[in-house]
């Protein structure tokens, strides 16, 4: 089974870069999801990681290192729409599940 | 509009009565999904299926049943709810179910908040 560690929640100013982490312990990892969920909405999906090193999509990046069992999630010049909790979802081989963890809540200030 | 959708979105019921919770997709997805969201626990999946008449617990499967007899609605049953199932339900779906390999997201319909009294 899978174990997925993200801290709870943090507070970035408006403009500011953040860097969300997700460590995970699996058997045979198969790629790592980052989704993004506002309260009380479903997540939508954000990127996705299978190979070590980093995929830039606009103002977010996400960064893997199997060996490590980390990722990050960087959000650049943040926005208040930003204000969100963000998920990493880990999938394993031989399983049909996807498993997520708790999500780490950012709330963005002006 | 390629979307998944849930009813009903809000529903609040009374201890052991029992209800349906709809979800549908119009994707032609293979996989589909359903987790439960609770504060401090984050999404924790109920049941899956690979396709049609194909289904299996997740992680908290207890007190709840589901079917998947047609590819695009994979309805959540409770028999009986009780208050401990009170919480934020989603239903999600993919192309592809996880073993596949393939980069296959899941599409999350919009939520069914309910509360059991």
């Amino acid at each position: 089974g899978q174990n997925i560690d993200q801290p709870t929640e943090m507070t970035a100013t408006e403009g500011a870069i953040v860097q969300i982490n997700c460590t995970y312990q699996t058997s045979g990892f198969n790629g790592l999801f980052w989704y993004q969920q506002h309260a009380g909405e479903a997540p939508t999906f954000l990127s996705y990681n299978v190979l070590d090193g980093l995929e830039e999509k606009g103002r977010f990046s996400s960064f893997l290192s199997r060996s490590k069992g980390y990722s990050y999630l960087l959000l650049k010049e943040l926005q208040m729409k930003d204000s969100a909790s963000y998920l990493c979802a880990v999938r394993e081989w031989g399983n049909n599940r996807l498993a997520f963890g708790k999500g780490n809540q950012v709330v963005v200030i002006p | 509009e390629a979307q998944v959708t849930q009813n009903p979105r809000y529903l609040i019921t009374v201890t052991g009565k029992k209800l349906t919770v709809t979800c549908s997709q119009n994707m032609n997805h293979e996989y589909m999904s359903w987790y439960r969201q609770d504060p401090g626990l984050g999404l924790r999946q109920i049941y899956y299926s690979m396709n049609v008449e194909v289904t299996d617990k997740g992680d908290v499967p207890e007190g709840y049943k589901v079917s998947r007899k047609e590819k695009r609605n994979f309805p959540l049953i409770l028999e009986s709810p009780s208050p401990n199932q009170t919480s934020l339900y989603f239903c999600a779906s993919s192309l592809t179910p996880p073993t596949s390999g393939a980069y296959n997201e899941q599409f999350f319909g919009p939520g069914t908040r309910l509360t059991v009294l």
